[in-house]
Formats: C-alpha cells, structure tokens, sequence
C-alpha cells in the first residue's frame, strides 16, 4: 500500500528560527515529490522534486530529495508569523495519481 | 480567470440524501482529481481520471462515484449522504502526470455537512 509519512505532525517555533520539516514515502511507480503549504484554504504550490541531490529553493525555503532513501526534508530559514500553516508532502504516482501525507502544522510566535 | 472552479463552497445535506459536486477547469488539463481532507489526514484520494473517459477509484472511493465525459468537467457524486462523509473536498487538475511542471492546480473547496 501506497505510504506518505511526515514529520513531526506540529511545530512551535519563534520568529528567526530555522526549521526542517520531513517527508518519507514508500509508493510505487514514483514519479515526483511536492510540496505544499496550506492556509486554511486550498493548498498551493511550492516545489516539486524529481531527481536525488538537487536542491530547490525559493527565497528562505528550500527542498531535497533522496530517491535512494526515500525521503524528503523542506527547510524554512528565518521563519516569520507568514509562515504559519500546514506544510503537506504529496506523492506522484504513475496514472496521474498524488498520494499526501498528514501534514505538518507550523506555528511561529512571534 | 483561468483555474479550478468548485461549486458549491458550502453544502449542508441530511443522511440519506445524495448530490453532486461540480469542477470545472479551463485549462486543458488531462489529469484530474478529487480528494477529501478530514482533521490530522492531510488529502485522502477518493477519484482520479487521466482523461476523458478514463476514471479510476483512489484511496476511500466508497459511497462516492465520479464520471470523466468531457476534458473540463469532473463532478463527485455523492450516492446516498452519511455523517461519516461530513469533510472538505478539493478537486485538483494538472497538465502532466503526477503534476510535473507546475504542479496540481486546487479548486477553492467544498465544505459538506451531513446531519
């Protein structure tokens, strides 16, 4: 059976940390990680991962995958009260389907 | 404007009674989904098509069917309405497999209550 597992489930951080947030996954048929962030609405797009080793980064997120170990991390440096919500994990499977994990809730205090 | 369009936002349904959710997208998208999210589940798959007249059952497909006759259009139907069904769904469409590129796209969502 399909599998995508985040952790930790929530987080408490104040503003300037850094935080990590992972994602592991057993799924067949592999075709790419995402991820996104969701703010009480519909999720929206921050990355997607295809090939091992190559970071994504966007301003103070970035993303690497390991296909070898099947996992992924999403950093966030500096965190700011923006960056509250839940990160989701998703998984690209062949036939088009995406299989998401629990997410993960961040909340920076200020 | 181009994107996912989910109607209606909000539904309120007695056990027993059965309805449609609509999605629409107007971007030429082939692939198409429909998923619930429930409290600490993150999105559960209920139905998936990677085309017009192609459909296939995703992770809780029970009490749910969905049909794929034109490329735009990708409804949900409930079949006969339970408590347990009481979520929110988003329907979700992309232009490539397993979203490459620019990922999937997500409608606004539904949020479904059955009393």
């Amino acid at each position: 059976e399909d599998k995508v597992v985040q952790s930790p489930l929530s987080l408490v951080v104040h503003e300037g940390d850094t935080v990590t947030l992972n994602c592991s996954y057993e799924v067949t048929n592999f075709r790419s990680l995402l991820w996104y962030k969701q703010e009480k609405k519909a999720p929206t797009f921050l990355f997607m991962l295809t090939s091992s080793g190559i970071e994504k980064k966007s301003g103070r997120l970035s993303s690497i995958l390991d296909k070898k170990e099947l996992f992924s991390i999403l950093n966030i440096t500096a965190t700011q009260t923006g960056d509250s919500a839940v990160y989701l994990c998703a998984v690209g499977a062949h036939g088009g389907k995406l299989i998401f994990g629990q997410g993960t809730e961040l909340s920076v205090k200020p | 404007n181009a994107g996912v369009t989910q109607t209606p936002k909000f539904q309120v349904l007695k056990t027993g009674q059965s309805m449609t959710l609509q999605c629409a997208q107007d971007m030429n998208h082939e692939y198409m989904s429909w998923y619930r999210q429930d409290p600490g589940m993150g999105l559960r798959l209920i139905h998936y098509s990677v085309g017009a007249g192609i459909t296939d059952q995703g992770e809780v497909p029970n009490g749910y069917n969905v049909s794929r006759s034109t490329t735009e259009d990708f409804p949900l139907r409930l079949l006969s309405a339970a408590p347990s069904q009481t979520s929110v769904y988003f329907c979700a469409s992309s232009y490539s497999i397993a979203g490459q590129g620019s990922g999937y796209t997500f409608g606004s969502g539904t949020r479904l209550t059955v009393v």
